[in-house]
């Protein structure tokens, strides 16, 4: 199984100020038929269900805010919210899709 | 707009089978292109992927390590639902389960139902 590593457990950051989280894969996630990141990013707030933020490492859901961004390929990959909105107090997960089974890091909880 | 909505009891005792239902809107469990798939969540165990059913001219399968030979996903074309069945439970499998689909265009996993908590005590 590959194993998803997410840093910080959690942090506090203020408002309008950058928030990065870091997600390191046991495994490479890269598709070499495709050039692709498997590599998703999903936003739980209280009491909801995950929500799909980024795809493929780097781009950004429809609806979401541009200060949500991805980057990273092969094992390394950041989550960087550029200024930090009330709004975005979750925990923040990422996730590998390049093979079953599915994993899951173990979450960073960003708050204010 | 796909939704999907859970049905199942919220307690179970150990030793028992776990059984929930997922009743899928706005798309079909046939679809060529969509999975079905059943996550939970613990404090424990973090976001665990259960498991999925596709259909691909015939049903398939998927299933996680841990859970794999007490898990049993299946769909029911005829009511456009998917149902977990997750026997032999013990305390350990308290959670809150999820209905998940992959619309299968390259968002993840991006339909998720509203979640049951399953609590496994007698």
């Amino acid at each position: 199984d590959i194993v998803m590593t997410q840093s910080p457990d959690s942090l506090a950051v203020s408002l309008g100020e950058r928030a990065t989280i870091n997600c390191k894969s046991s495994q490479s996630v890269l598709s070499t038929s495709n050039n692709k990141n498997y590599l998703f990013w999903y936003q739980q707030k209280p009491r909801q269900p995950p929500k799909v933020l980024i795809h493929w490492a780097s781009i950004r859901e429809s609806g979401v805010p541009d200060r949500f961004s991805g980057s990273g390929s092969g094992t390394d990959f950041t989550l960087t919210i550029s200024s930090l909105q009330a709004e975005d107090v979750a925990v923040y997960y990422c996730q590998q899709y390049h093979s079953f089974p599915l994993t899951f890091g173990g979450g960073t909880k960003v708050e204010i | 707009q796909v939704q999907l909505q859970q049905s199942g009891p919220g307690l179970v005792k150990p030793s028992q089978t776990l059984s929930l239902t997922c009743a899928v809107s706005g798309d079909s469990v046939s679809s060529n292109r969509a999975t079905w798939n059943w996550i939970r969540q613990s404090p424990s165990r973090g976001l665990e992927w259960l498991g999925r059913t596709y259909f691909r001219s015939n049903w398939n399968y998927d299933y996680g390590g841990d859970v794999r030979g007490r898990i049993t996903i299946k769909a029911d074309t005829s009511k456009n639902q998917f149902a977990l069945q997750l026997d032999s439970v013990t305390p350990e499998d308290t959670a809150v389960y999820y209905c998940v689909e992959d619309r299968g265009i390259g968002r993840g996993l991006d339909v998720w139902g509203q979640g049951t908590t399953v609590t496994v005590s007698s």
